[in-house]
């Protein structure tokens, strides 16, 4: 089946940092999708990402389909957006199931 | 509008007990699938529900079971529990199942097995 690998497995960063995660997958995808983890265990929805980019305020993501990545930026982190990123896809020959990397975890101290 | 509803948050079994978890999908949607999370690990499909069939299914044995409502809730039902069973059971929505549509999830039901 369709490999997703994250990176960096782990990220401390100051309030008011920038970062890049990263998310390789081995196969062609219908659907991408980055995930937020908070402490209680919720994924939320950050992006719907197949191709091409999209922002939503301090955050934003890029997925290169040809080249099998996709990146999310967080701009002048904050405390409360620490916790585990997702990056999560649909292979093209797996139906729609979604297949998760290992995931991020951020911690952003104050 | 409701999201995705789980019951309940928390369960503690003893192992060779039974379980049934539930899930009510968002609204205007017609697919669930199940997850488990292990500890530190990323979600690991069971199966997926779309017009009360069982459609796809991960590598899980046959002691995990599911059934789909008319209304689209669902149920996973875990027979012969193992300690190893111990995981956070996430349940997805969306819409659809043969197109890639965005899937949201619930706040998940944590399994204890003692």
């Amino acid at each position: 089946g369709i490999q997703v690998e994250q990176s960096p497995p782990d990220l401390i960063l100051q309030e008011g940092a920038n970062s890049t995660l990263r998310c390789n997958f081995s196969d062609s995808v219908n659907n991408l999708q980055w995930f937020h983890q908070n402490p209680w265990g919720q994924l939320i929805n950050l992006f719907y990402i197949p191709s091409g980019t999209k922002q939503n305020g301090r955050l934003s993501a890029t997925t290169v389909a040809t080249e099998r990545y996709s990146l999310l930026y967080i701009s002048s982190s904050q405390t409360t957006d620490s916790g585990v990123y997702f990056c999560a896809v649909e292979g093209e020959t797996s139906g729609s199931r979604l297949t998760f990397g290992e995931g991020t975890q951020l911690t952003v101290n104050p | 509008d409701a999201g995705v509803t789980q019951s309940p948050t928390h369960l503690i079994k003893t192992r060779g007990q039974q379980v049934t978890l539930r899930c009510s999908p968002k609204s205007g949607h017609d697919t669930v699938s199940w997850y488990q999370q292990a500890l530190g690990q990323g979600p690991q499909f069971i199966f997926q529900y779309y017009e009360e069939e069982e459609r796809q299914r991960g590598n899980f044995p046959d002691r995990f079971s599911g059934h789909q409502f008319p209304n689209y809730s669902s149920e996973l039902n875990v027979n012969a529990l193992l300690l190893g069973d111990s995981a956070l059971y996430l349940c997805a929505s969306s819409f659809g199942w043969v197109l890639a549509y965005e899937q949201y999830f619930g706040p998940g039901t944590r399994l204890t097995v003692t």
